[in-house]
């Protein structure tokens, strides 16, 4: 199967600063970028979508403001959690699709705010 | 009533068991079946991929699909103690732009 990478894949960080994690495509082009959260036991919850070159499509409830998605090449999206607070703690796990249905995700990134 | 309704478990059964598990859904308009496999603080990983209804196999896992009783399965034969994991069933209507409808998944242990 294709190859999806994150990076961090752990970072701590003080309430108030921002944190950026990235999601790469190593393998293929991916065309559409997909961006989720994870609570422990709980399923995946989408936050956004994002096409390569246009803005990000984010789910109700998602403050775009502050998870700031920028999918500028069609191997990389970035996902930035501005002025982090300790609710925004989670697990944030990004996926990728080419030109088929598949999508494949990444290994996720624990976010800690502190 | 959600769109995808999947038991959360956990099943446990013994190692070399058949395990079956099992998602239904509401909306006809899903054409895309995926079986995603994720360990504890790991990010899924796509198992099975199926279009419409039939069935496919790889190695020890066997999906099918019915989308007249829209019903669908995944199989796991010879079950590993490394099998042990929760199993998310997902799915796509056409013309979704690829989103994926995920069940709540289903816990899995395998005992040695």
């Amino acid at each position: 199967g294709a190859v999806v990478s994150q990076h961090p894949s752990w970072v701590i960080c003080k309430s108030g600063t921002s944190v950026k994690i990235e999601c790469r495509s190593l393998d293929f082009q991916a065309t559409t970028m997909f961006w989720y959260r994870q609570f422990p036991k709980q399923s995946l919850m989408l936050m956004a979508t994002s096409n390569e070159g246009s803005k990000a499509t984010y789910e109700q409830g998602v403050e775009k403001d502050k998870f700031l998605i920028n999918h500028a090449s069609l191997t990389l999206s970035t996902l930035t959690v501005t002025s982090a607070h300790p609710e925004d703690s989670s697990f944030y796990i990004c996926s990728a699709t080419g030109q088929t249905y598949e999508q494949y995700f990444g290994p996720g990134t624990r976010l800690t705010v502190t | 009533q959600k769109e995808v309704e999947q038991d959360p478990g956990p099943l446990s059964v013994p190692e070399g068991a058949i395990v079956s598990l099992n998602c239904t859904y509401s909306n006809s308009a899903f054409q895309y079946f995926m079986w995603y496999r994720q360990y504890s603080r790991k990010g899924p990983e796509l198992l099975m991929y199926t279009y419409s209804s039939g069935n496919k196999e790889d190695g020890r896992f066997t999906a099918q699909v019915d989308k007249s009783s829209k019903y669908i399965s995944l199989f796991i034969r010879d079950s590993q103690p490394s099998d042990s994991a929760t199993y998310l069933c997902a799915m796509i209507r056409e013309d979704s732009s690829y989103k994926l409808i995920f069940g709540s998944g289903t816990r899995l242990l395998v005992r040695p």
